[in-house]
């Protein structure tokens, strides 16, 4: 069975500030991982994605996730805020060579402090 | 190509009345996936199609919720009667197996039971 963790419901950051969004993740087998953002008022977007390639996977509007194995982690990080990414934002997982659920974390929100 | 597609984007109902959610997912996707996030709380999955079969609805709540998927396209979600409990959003996704396992997610429909 599969699961996420994300550590803090709510992070705030000031604009310009370092963007971090934890999360961690169980997996008996060999997992994809995902970083998806709702905005208020809108269905989910995939922002990034690991699946078994590079472990530091880059995404769209400057994010990057690094998967580290040792950790079970796949954190979520931007160098600079901006206003526009106050979102909420969910790490999520699926087993890879199947086209099984996904399943997500419970979400982080995050808030750009101007 | 047109992304997955739902409808209606909103419905407010009363108690006891009848709401159907429809999904058109990506062409060519076998496999559709319902999820749901009731009052900011996580997404949780509530069953998957490959084609008109379902694979897996561990995840449907009670007997008030009927989903279909007839002839493998576009699939509907019955909620019948509906709850106040069942307020929130639905999610309708897909997939398919050779694409990186990434699941495309539709904008939602946001249910509110009053």
């Amino acid at each position: 069975a599969q699961s996420v963790t994300q550590l803090g419901s709510h992070v705030s950051v000031s604009e310009g500030a370092l963007v971090l969004l934890r999360c961690n993740y169980s997996s008996s087998v060999p997992p994809y991982l995902f970083w998806y953002v709702q905005y208020p008022n809108q269905g989910l977007q995939l922002l990034l994605k690991y699946t078994s390639a590079a472990t530091l996977v880059k995404g769209i509007n400057g994010f990057e996730a690094e998967f580290k194995k040792s950790e079970t982690s796949f954190h979520l990080t931007k160098p600079s805020a901006h206003m526009s990414d106050a979102a909420e934002y969910f790490c999520a997982v699926t087993v890879y060579s199947s086209a099984s659920k996904i399943i997500f974390g419970s979400g982080t929100r995050l808030s750009i402090r101007p | 190509e047109a992304g997955v597609t739902q409808f209606p984007s909103h419905s407010v109902i009363e108690k006891g009345q009848t709401v159907t959610l429809r999904c058109d997912p990506i062409s060519g996707h076998d496999n559709l996936y319902w999820y749901r996030r009731v009052m900011g709380k996580e997404i949780k999955f509530l069953l998957h199609f490959v084609k008109e079969s379902k694979q897996d609805e561990s995840g449907m709540p009670n007997n008030r919720f009927l989903a279909e998927r007839t002839g493998g396209t576009y699939s509907t979600l019955k909620v019948q009667p509906a709850e106040l409990e069942d307020s929130g959003v639905y999610f309708c996704a897909s997939t398919q197996v050779g694409s990186g396992n990434t699941i495309y997610f539709g904008e939602g429909s946001w249910l509110t039971v009053v």
